[in-house]
């Protein structure tokens, strides 16, 4: 079962504008992490938040984790044509082994 | 590190035969899992190994699906025999422990003819 739902599916926008992905999930987690494809690639981790943190950074990244609304979202800032890539969330839950994953969010940066 | 390899990373093959997709995990990781990647239903966990021994075999699809980790620095997931609609990209990723971040190896795109 689908246990992450990204959103929106596709984003289009233009270098230097910030990108905002949201993910959904329904059951309790250890952790929440983000991934970024690229075609034909495997998944690269970005960043990894943890059920008991609110906000994390990285370089360009914001996440952001709300455990009472099960949700989160990755800020991407002043993006680069670089970023066009699919973007994933995927939840540790608790009791489960391995992460579930999203179907994505496809980030389209215009140059 | 080369971080994670896998073999082929092509894989052609006609309806009834065997596929073996092979995998070496990053050095000193102890956890091992199998991803199928799919338009249609996205990423999906096949199984996953800690310490060589497999933990969750829930995602394997059917019995024509199966999976070894015979030491810390190998892993194969068997397919026998092979229909279309196991076709597919094949992850194989690895982590230091349960719940760490994992490193995702190329993957291997099957294609059952």
């Amino acid at each position: 079962s689908q246990q992450g739902e990204e959103d929106p599916q596709a984003l289009s926008i233009q270098e230097g504008e910030n990108a905002t992905m949201n993910c959904s999930y329904k059951t309790s987690i250890n952790n929440l992490q983000w991934y970024r494809q690229n075609s034909g690639r495997g998944l690269v981790h970005l960043i990894l938040i943890r059920s008991n943190e609110r906000e994390k950074h990285s370089g360009r990244l914001r996440v952001t984790l709300d455990t009472s609304k099960k949700s989160s979202s990755l800020l991407i800032t002043a993006s680069r044509a670089a970023d066009t890539a699919s973007y994933f969330c995927a939840t540790e839950s608790r009791g489960a082994d391995g992460l579930t994953f999203g179907k994505g969010t496809h980030l389209i940066i215009q140059p | 590190d080369a971080g994670v390899i896998q073999s082929p990373r092509h894989e052609v093959t006609e309806m009834g035969q065997e596929v073996t997709l092979r995998c070496k995990p990053i050095s000193g990781h102890n956890s091992l899992f199998w991803y199928r990647q799919t338009m249609m239903r996205g990423l999906e966990l096949l199984i996953y190994f800690n310490n060589n021994v497999p933990i969750d075999d829930s995602g394997m699809p059917e019995d024509r699906f199966s999976a070894k980790m015979p030491n810390a620095s190998f892993s194969t997931l068997k397919i026998q025999p092979s229909e279309p609609r196991d076709s597919a990209v094949y992850f194989c990723a690895s982590s230091l422990e349960r719940g760490d971040e994992q490193f995702f190896g190329p993957g291997t795109r099957l294609t059952v003819l």
